[in-house]
């Protein structure tokens, strides 16, 4: 069974462009969840989709989102990026939410620099 | 609201010798509790977790914690240290109450050094 890929592992982009993110879950899972993790704030949680719906949310400013297609596969976007975005953006997936019985996946992240 | 707090930024050992790495928690739910490792440009791996049945969790290659609800504490150790054991670790919290949306919520890490 194939994990979470998440695409692409290394991206370098210029402050005030745009970047978008793709993470497919394992297979039969609805849940992805995205994760920001940086040297200074550690790993901070940016939102969760279940069934295209988004459904929570963490304290990131509007710039970024993010957006579940029909057969699971999400995309985070950060539009704007300023150097502070920089940082190794993970992509967790489950059967359910998560939630006490479900394990959640990680993939092996992407590594965004801004320049 | 929900945190976890890892005791230790930085542990190191001897290989053969025991590993404990500190978490205590807090939660207004009853908590899921986890350990995560990560290895260097590696994602994240689950080690073991706690959903409320047995206080003592046995996780993958030996580690096991044991949930402290009085101590609020999930402490991860392993008998004996490998060298294969240096990475970072991360202890998260998982609320699940009232039917809310959930979210893992992760210590700052723990970084094992073992040394020979």
């Amino acid at each position: 069974k194939a994990g979470v890929t998440q695409t692409p592992r290394y991206l370098i982009k210029t402050r005030g462009q745009q970047v978008t993110l793709s993470c497919s879950p394992i297979s039969g899972h609805r849940s992805v969840s995205w994760y920001q993790q940086t040297p200074g704030q550690g790993l901070q949680f940016l939102f969760e989709y279940f069934s295209e719906t988004q459904r929570n949310k963490g304290n990131f400013p509007g710039r970024f989102s993010g957006r579940q297609f029909s057969n699971s596969r999400s995309e985070m976007n950060v539009s704007t990026l300023e150097l502070g975005d920089s940082a190794l953006y993970l992509c967790a997936s489950s059967q359910q939410r998560t939630s006490k019985n479900t394990e959640a996946f990680f993939g092996q992240g992407t590594r965004l620099t801004v320049v | 609201a929900q945190s976890v707090t890892q005791l230790d930024s930085h542990v190191s050992v001897s290989e053969g010798t025991p590993v404990l790495l500190r978490c205590n928690y807090s939660s207004s739910y009853s908590p899921s509790l986890f350990w995560y490792v990560q290895h260097p440009n590696k994602g994240l791996q689950l080690l073991l977790k706690y959903t409320s049945a047995a206080t003592l969790v046995k996780g993958i290659n030996g580690f096991e914690a044991e949930f402290k609800k009085s101590e609020t504490s999930f402490h991860l150790t392993k008998p004996s240290a490998h060298m294969s054991d240096a990475a970072e670790y991360f202890c998260v919290v998982s609320d699940d109450g009232a039917g809310t949306a959930s979210k893992l919520t992760f210590g700052t890490g723990t970084r094992l050094q073992v040394t020979l």
